[in-house]
């Protein structure tokens, strides 16, 4: 069965520190790999979503980024974290045939002081 | 613009029935999805409608008319568990998924 792992669960960080989230999708292969941010009370915004090895598309303009360096493992960095950014981040996979349903990590609270 | 419109906070008795309204506006119709999602987890996949008509699912069942871009979440025989906050969403005609902001569900007792 497939199974998605995510890291870690809480995250406390100083503003201007980086940061490095990583996923990593196991049991399936070439699945769609995507992050998404959750504020409190609020849905879920795509962040980035990726369909290959090196092939990253992003939604929102920020501060962020993503790689994804294996076919299953996917990374959201940050170089300096912001106030803003702190919220909910999850990330999820999918088959590729178009009407999949997502399938998400335990999601990652991160916190920005 | 794309829109998903859900309430944002219902309440209901535990054993009693439930429906969740949805309203969509969105570039392309590819199907409906409904997620639930408890504090501080992340959403599990309830159910996908893309033809109209009802889907059941146990307790919960979920009904969609793109004619009239809605859909809802029935939930049946309500338990203390069933208390979370449900996520609907629209795949466009990109494939990409519009997210509603969530009904958060609380059941008393």
């Amino acid at each position: 069965s497939q199974t998605i792992h995510q890291w870690p669960a809480t995250l406390v960080q100083p503003v201007g520190s980086p940061l490095s989230l990583e996923c990593t999708v196991e049991g399936t292969s070439n699945p769609n790999l995507y992050w998404y941010r959750q504020a409190a009370g609020r849905g879920l915004q795509l962040l980035f979503y990726s369909v290959g090895i090196g092939q990253i598309s992003s939604e929102v303009p920020q501060n962020l980024s993503a790689s994804r360096p294996q076919d299953r493992q996917f990374i959201l960095s940050s170089k300096k974290l912001l106030l803003s950014d702190s919220g909910f981040y999850l990330c999820a996979w999918s088959y590729k045939t178009g009407y999949e349903k997502l399938l998400f990590g335990s999601g990652t609270q991160l916190s920005v002081l | 613009g794309q829109n998903i419109d859900q309430p944002t906070e219902m309440t209901a008795t535990e054993g009693a029935i439930v429906q969740i309204n949805c309203t969509y506006q969105t570039s392309g119709f590819n199907g409906l999805f409904w997620y639930q999602q408890h504090a501080g987890e992340a959403p599990t996949f309830l159910s996908y409608n893309v033809l109209d008509g009802l889907e059941e699912k146990g307790r919960f069942s979920s009904f969609l008319s793109r004619s009239k871009g809605y859909s809802y979440l029935l939930l049946k025989e309500l338990q203390m568990k069933d208390s979370a906050s449900y996520l609907c969403a629209v795949m466009d005609s990109n494939y990409q998924l519009i997210w509603g902001a969530g009904t958060k569900l609380i059941i008393k007792p």
